[in-house]
């Protein structure tokens, strides 16, 4: 079946630093993507919906500032956390939907960010 | 607006028995629904997903599930657990077929007893 990877599977940084997250799609072009947040023990939070060539589209409550999406290609979509702080820590995880609106959506295998 | 709620945190069950796994649901719209499972350090996979064609949905490793609209419920179930099926199981909702946006519950961990 299609793949979605996500790198990098875990990152430690410094307060303060910014981090980027790729979620790319391995074996097929995806004109959309999604992008999760994960607190412990709790359901994932969509954060945005990223397009291909266009602005990413953010849920409520999340500041698009803070996390920048970029989707310059059909196969790969970042997430960079910027000016990190320990709040921020979490399982981010995403998603791509393989052809238009009724494709079958795909996650990555999730990356998780730990801010000291 | 959509939400999930699962019963269960953690549902743990011997190798053979009965799998059951509670999801209900509230939507103001007709729902959309699916079970997805994580193994670990894997992505999400989809068992199955009920598009309001038959009300029991067959999946994958022999899961099934049942929309019960007069319960909002749409619980997975699997006759007889096996060891692989341990994981971390997510019932969702989506206003569309696609699954544009997901609404996640919070998961449930099954774990299998030897």
């Amino acid at each position: 079946g299609a793949v979605v990877s996500q790198h990098p599977s875990r990152v430690i940084c410094k307060s303060g630093t910014s981090v980027k997250i790729e979620c790319r799609s391995l074996d097929f072009q995806a004109t959309t993507m999604f992008w999760y947040r994960q607190f412990p023990k709790q359901s994932l939070m969509l954060m945005a919906t990223s397009n291909e060539g266009s602005k990413a589209t953010y849920e409520q409550g999340v500041e698009k500032d803070k996390f920048l999406i970029n989707h310059a290609s059909l196969t790969l979509s970042t997430l960079t956390v910027t000016s990190a702080h320990p709040e921020d820590s979490s399982f981010y995880i995403c998603s791509a939907k393989e052809g238009g609106n009724t494709g079958e959506l795909f996650f990555g295998e999730g990356s998780r960010l730990t801010v000291l | 607006a959509q939400s999930v709620t699962q019963l269960g945190s953690h549902v743990s069950v011997s190798e053979g028995a009965l799998v059951l796994l509670r999801c209900n649901y509230s939507s103001s719209v007709p729902p959309y629904l699916f079970w997805y499972v994580q193994y670990p350090n894997q992505g999400l996979q989809l068992l199955l997903k009920y598009t309001s064609a038959a009300t029991l949905v067959k999946g994958i490793n022999g899961f099934e599930a049942e929309f019960k609209k007069s319960e909002t419920s749409f619980h997975l179930t699997k006759p007889s657990a096996h060891m692989s099926d341990a994981a971390e199981y997510f019932c969702a909702v989506s206003e569309d077929q696609g699954a544009q946006k997901l609404v996640f519950g919070q998961g449930t961990r099954l774990t299998i007893n030897p």
